[in-house]
């Protein structure tokens, strides 16, 4: 069964500031990996997605991510953080069932910023 | 694109009485939707798969006949907590999927008095 691992439950960055939230994911195939936020009492954006071909993924918002394979990573990095960045975050594995990808999500890393 | 609208995004309701939760895909068909059910800040369980035309498929440990899941037409899904009680409050979500990509709602917050 895949299984992701957020190690940092919460972060504090100031705005203007580079970020890196941590990513780790268990699954035995090639995985596909997906970056969300989420705003307090509200759905889930996506960011980016990795299928597949070139590891390091630009996604909405200014972030990035690259897959690691030897590392089973995905860290999500951004050069310069907004004050409008503050959400959680989410880091998840998905196992495509053949209609669709079904997701595993890690528990979230909450971000705040601090001006 | 890839839009996804539920509705509604608040109910508060008395115990003993089912609630009806629906989600839409805006712009797109989606043939598999998800249910989802996320506690305070904790991450998101899936609790059920929907797929059009035919049952949903439940997660270990999630009452079918609690959650009723109903996927009619490739735009819509709908959950109906039946004989709500306080513990079933929470966030519930809803996503669908297209291009292996699930593209989720915003979320509905039922309060179970």
């Amino acid at each position: 069964a895949q299984s992701v691992t957020q190690p940092d439950i919460h972060i504090t960055v100031s705005e203007g500031a580079s970020l890196e939230l941590r990513c780790n994911y268990s699954y035995g195939a090639t995985p596909y990996l997906f970056w969300y936020v989420q705003s307090p009492g509200q759905g889930l954006q996506l960011l980016l997605k990795y299928f597949s071909g070139d590891t390091l993924v630009q996604g909405i918002k200014g972030f990035e991510a690259e897959f690691k394979r030897s590392q089973s990573s995905f860290n999500l990095r951004k050069p310069s953080v907004h004050w409008s960045d503050a959400a959680e975050y989410f880091c998840a594995v998905g196992r495509y069932t053949g209609t669709a990808s079904k997701l595993t999500f890690g528990t979230g890393t909450r971000l705040q910023v601090t001006l | 694109g890839a839009v996804v609208s539920q509705h509604p995004s608040r109910v508060i309701c008395k115990s003993g009485t089912s609630v009806k939760i629906e989600c839409r895909s805006l712009d797109f068909q989606a043939t598999t939707m998800f249910w989802y059910r996320q506690f305070p800040k904790q991450s998101l369980m899936l609790m059920a798969t929907s797929n059009e035309g035919s049952k949903a498929t439940y997660e270990q440990g999630v009452e079918k006949d609690k959650f009723l899941i109903n996927h009619a037409s490739l735009t819509l899904s709908t959950l109906t907590v039946t004989s709500a009680h306080p513990e079933d409050s929470s966030f519930y979500i809803c996503s669908a999927s297209q291009g292996g990509i699930q593209y989720f709602g915003a979320g509905t917050r039922l309060s179970v008095l």
